[in-house]
């Protein structure tokens, strides 16, 4: 149990065609973050939520890519006018509280495939 | 900005063997340090984490981890390794300060021969 569900967990679309994703954390976080993984590297970090703000954007995310949280609990990623680039796993991932900020420990959900043709 | 290497990027190893996988982190202050594994078809799972205390910290399956801050290193080992073993391994680190985003290496794909 990874504390947090995602879906679609494969995605096959063509190209220019709009997808999006959502994130369901199992219980209540704050805290809640988006990674971009491709073949051969390791996840690298995409956006942060506290609670429903947005706090922080890395510049991988183009402005064909929209993140929300509108109620602080579930997210949604949404990617418009999809290329062959954007093919990659995404995942999302919520801390696990050890004991103050520093303490922290993320945890990440079984992601969603894109593939897009 | 915070970067990590991982210098081995393929393992091949017989059952039994030891391991110790690379990984090394640039960044000037105080942070936290994670290995993550990744079996075939599954999520990432957290192997091991270093916060603060005794550098060498143990983690889940027999997997160790220690941390020289003098190299800015975090190389995980392993006495005895299993085909089970098989996965991808990633080092990560995030800073104390901030939101607790982590930073990954590229990952060292391992694989045990039986």
């Amino acid at each position: 149990d990874t504390g947090v569900s995602q879906n679609p967990r494969h995605k096959i679309t063509k190209r220019g065609q709009n997808v999006t994703f959502r994130c369901d954390p199992i219980s209540e976080h704050n805290r809640l973050y988006w990674y971009r993984q491709t073949l051969g590297q390791g996840p690298e970090f995409l956006t942060y939520f506290q609670n429903e703000a947005q706090l922080e954007k890395s510049r991988l995310l183009s402005d064909r890519f929209s993140a929300e949280r509108p109620k602080g609990s579930f997210s949604t990623l949404e990617i418009q006018r999809t290329e062959q680039g954007d093919s990659a796993m995404y995942l999302c991932a919520i801390p696990h509280a050890t004991g103050g900020l520093s303490g922290n420990t993320i945890y990440f959900g079984e992601g969603s495939w894109l593939t897009v043709v | 900005a915070q970067s990590v290497s991982q210098h081995n990027h393929h393992v091949i190893l017989s059952e039994a063997a030891s391991l110790e996988l690379g990984c090394n982190y640039s960044y000037g202050g105080t942070v936290n340090l994670f290995w993550y594994v990744q079996y075939p078809g599954q999520h990432l799972q957290l192997l091991l984490k270093y916060f603060s205390g005794d550098p060498l910290v143990k983690g889940i399956k027999g997997f160790e981890a220690e941390f020289i801050k003098s190299k800015f290193s975090f190389n995980l080992r392993k006495p005895s390794v299993q085909w089970s073993d098989t996965a991808e391994y990633f080092c990560a680190v995030n800073a104390i300060s901030g939101y607790n985003k982590l930073i990954f290496g590229a990952g060292t794909r391992l694989a045990v021969h039986p």
